[in-house]
């Protein structure tokens, strides 16, 4: 079993919609856990850090963790086209500086 | 303003030649690693160093050579024992808590 896993896509969704990208995680002592978004041919870029069971809003973004399902989620609120990018999931193994990242997902918002 | 360089951006070489690939930040950051990443891929680990002197091979360490001699340095040497060069390469670093990423170089081997 992969230890972070998301599906790959693509993801469409219509502008102004609700994004929800998934992410499970095998580890159970996982501690922190991030989403970074991708654009085609840059580097990641850190845009979400969740820590505790819950939600995190920053912005039109949500995270949600939960940490008995091993379950992290992210929600875009009003999709824009400019949100189109790859969103990889990433967790913080035994909170030490080992970091494992899901394959991606594709997200597409259609104006 | 703190952050990570990669240098150069581009990088173009011949088949059989090493390559050395830079990477700086001036986050303070005691952790550095190297990814590859390849088209429509994930990240694979190369290697990492959570200290000055200090690293480790990830899962594709093989045709790669790291060396930590300065907190703010971790340069990447793609060696020509490495099959598949063509990649596209990410340093990152991190606190405890977060990693960051430099932009990349993009490593072209004809």
């Amino acid at each position: 079993q992969k230890e972070v896993e998301q599906n790959s896509g693509p993801l469409s969704v219509p502008e102004g919609a609700i994004a929800s990208l998934n992410c499970t995680y095998s580890d159970r002592v996982s501690q922190s856990f991030f989403w970074y978004r991708q654009y085609s041919g840059k580097s990641p870029e850190l845009i979400m850090s969740i820590y505790s069971n819950g939600d995190k809003e920053d912005g039109r973004f949500t995270a949600q963790l939960n940490k008995a399902s091993q379950y992290v989620s992210l929600l875009i609120r009003d999709s824009q086209p400019s949100d189109s990018a790859t969103y990889l999931c990433a967790v913080n193994i035994r909170n030490g500086q080992n970091f494992v990242f899901g394959p991606g997902t594709r997200l597409s918002v259609l104006p | 303003d703190g952050g990570i360089t990669q240098s150069p951006k581009y990088l173009f070489r011949k088949e059989g030649q090493n390559v050395t690939l830079s990477c700086e930040q001036n986050l303070n950051h005691d952790a550095m690693y190297w990814y590859r990443q390849d088209p429509g891929q994930g990240l694979r680990l190369i290697y990492y160093s959570q200290i000055v002197n200090d690293f480790q091979k990830g899962d594709i360490a093989e045709g790669y050579s790291v060396s930590r001699e300065k907190k703010e340095s971790f340069p990447l040497t793609v060696t020509s024992a490495q099959k598949n060069p063509t990649a596209f390469y990410l340093c990152a670093s991190s606190d405890l808590y977060e990693q960051y990423f430099g932009p990349g170089t993009r490593l072209t081997v004809t």
